[in-house]
């Protein structure tokens, strides 16, 4: 059974801090990376995808990606107060049908 | 710009009732289609998916069954509700594998 695991948190951070986000998933053929926010009671609103080692920044938004450790991480910098919510890391399987979501982090930004 | 619809928003049905979820897309051609659910406090769990017509993949053995009558529609069945059938129902696509997957708003069922 394929995993993507994520830390549940909750994580607090104060308003304009840095939110470092980390999951790790088992699928070594894995070829795309995703993360998405939930705010409660909403469906999931893609934020951020990665496909190649590194870093790819959009915004206040940075994914970063390391296949070889099979690790995905995101990090929110100035955090606001409306990036509180729920922030699933979603990995697809080797053959880019199914994509395996972890359970989620919680982030808190207190102002 | 591509849309995606799924109704109704919320529902409450009795157990051992039926069920009939329906999920459109628009402003695309011969999307992959996709079925979660999400259990309180849960993960979002994947149920079917469809790279065309016809065509149904299903992730975990269950009560639900899916169709896909026409290009751009899904629809989520079950003939007799349980009550662990309750939970968050997301449709999802996506233009092609490994693409990024967009959902719509959800349906929220409770079982009584």
């Amino acid at each position: 059974q394929k995993e993507v695991e994520q830390n549940s948190g909750p994580l607090s951070v104060p308003e304009g801090a840095i939110a470092s986000l980390n999951c790790t998933y088992s699928d070594r053929g894995s070829q795309s990376f995703f993360w998405y926010r939930q705010y409660s009671g909403k469906s999931p609103e893609l934020i951020m995808f990665i496909y190649s080692n590194g870093d790819k920044e959009d915004g206040r938004f940075t994914a970063q990606l390391n296949k070889a450790s099979q690790y995905v991480s995101l990090l929110i910098r100035d955090s606001q107060p409306s990036d509180s919510a729920t922030y699933l890391c979603a990995v697809y399987n080797q053959a880019g049908t199914a994509l395996i979501f972890g359970k989620g982090t919680t982030l808190s930004v207190s102002s | 710009s591509q849309t995606i619809h799924q109704w109704p928003a919320t529902l409450v049905q009795p157990v051992g009732s039926p069920l009939s979820l329906e999920c459109t897309v628009e402003g695309t051609s011969n999307p992959n289609l996709y079925w979660y659910r999400q259990a309180a406090g849960r993960g979002l769990q994947l149920l079917f998916y469809s790279v065309g017509i016809g065509q149904i993949s299903s992730e975990v053995p269950q009560n639900l069954s899916a169709s896909r009558p026409q290009d751009r529609q899904f629809i989520l069945s079950s003939k007799k509700l349980l009550l662990s059938d309750s939970g968050f129902y997301l449709c999802a696509w996506t233009a092609a594998n490994n693409q990024p997957q967009h959902f719509g708003d959800g349906t929220r069922l409770s079982i009584l």
